[in-house]
């Protein structure tokens, strides 16, 4: 199945900075991507996603950025707040055959 | 968004019994259900997938004997957990999505099992 990495573990950035998530995955068929948040013992709820047609989507303080080629995609996240302090998850999906799996994920905290 | 539900919350079991846990989508019908396993602040770890009225197509390391998925039905899939050690203890989640509709997919509230 597809192999998906993501990094940083961890990020600590203060308020109003920026922070910044990457994914790599290894299936070229993957053509859905995903990001989640989970915040701690609740659901991962999508915030924002992007299909392998397009190069950025932005929404609002949320961006992604995707590179086919060199497969790998990111999450911007600028003028951090304290409430975006959670765990954040990539994920790599091949809509075709319905297969879904989640990078490693990355805790989040934005200092006040 | 569309709703998944997902049942029990919560749900303490002797080891050696089976457990059932339940994931229902309430406002869309789902062709495929995806059934996770969540350690403590690790990241999700896909067990199976399963479309409904087919077999559990299973991840390598995943025993089906163990891990029974059933989605008899566009709205409801169930993961029973059967003969339950300790080690099973972990945070299981769904998550459903309509393939015809191509949505993306939406999670279940989880559910946390500890086998003692």
């Amino acid at each position: 199945g597809e192999n998906v990495e993501q990094h940083p573990s961890t990020l600590s950035v203060q308020e109003g900075d920026s922070a910044v998530i990457k994914c790599t995955y290894s299936d070229s068929a993957s053509n859905y991507f995903p990001w989640y948040k989970q915040e701690l013992g609740k659901r991962p709820q999508l915030i924002i996603d992007i299909r392998s047609n397009v190069g950025e989507k932005k929404d609002q303080r949320i961006a992604v950025t995707l590179n086919k080629t060199a497969k790998h995609f990111s999450l911007h996240i600028t003028e951090t707040q304290p409430e975006d302090s959670a765990v954040y998850f990539c994920a790599a999906m091949d809509r075709r055959v319905n297969q879904f799996y989640f990078g490693t994920g990355t805790s989040l905290t934005v200092i006040p | 968004g569309a709703v998944v539900s997902q049942h029990p919350s919560r749900v303490i079991c002797k080891s050696g019994t089976s457990v059932k846990i339940e994931c229902r989508s309430l406002d869309f019908q789902a062709t495929t259900m995806f059934w996770y396993r969540q350690f403590p602040k690790k990241s999700l770890m896909l067990m199976a997938t399963s479309n409904e009225g087919s077999k559990a197509t299973y991840e390598q390391g995943v025993e089906k004997d163990k891990f029974l998925i059933n989605h008899a039905s566009l709205t409801l899939s169930t993961l029973t957990v059967t003969s339950a050690h300790p080690e099973d203890s972990s945070f299981y989640i769904c998550s459903a999505r309509d393939l015809r509709g191509d949505t993306e997919a939406f999670f279940g509230q989880g559910t946390r099992l500890t086998v003692v």
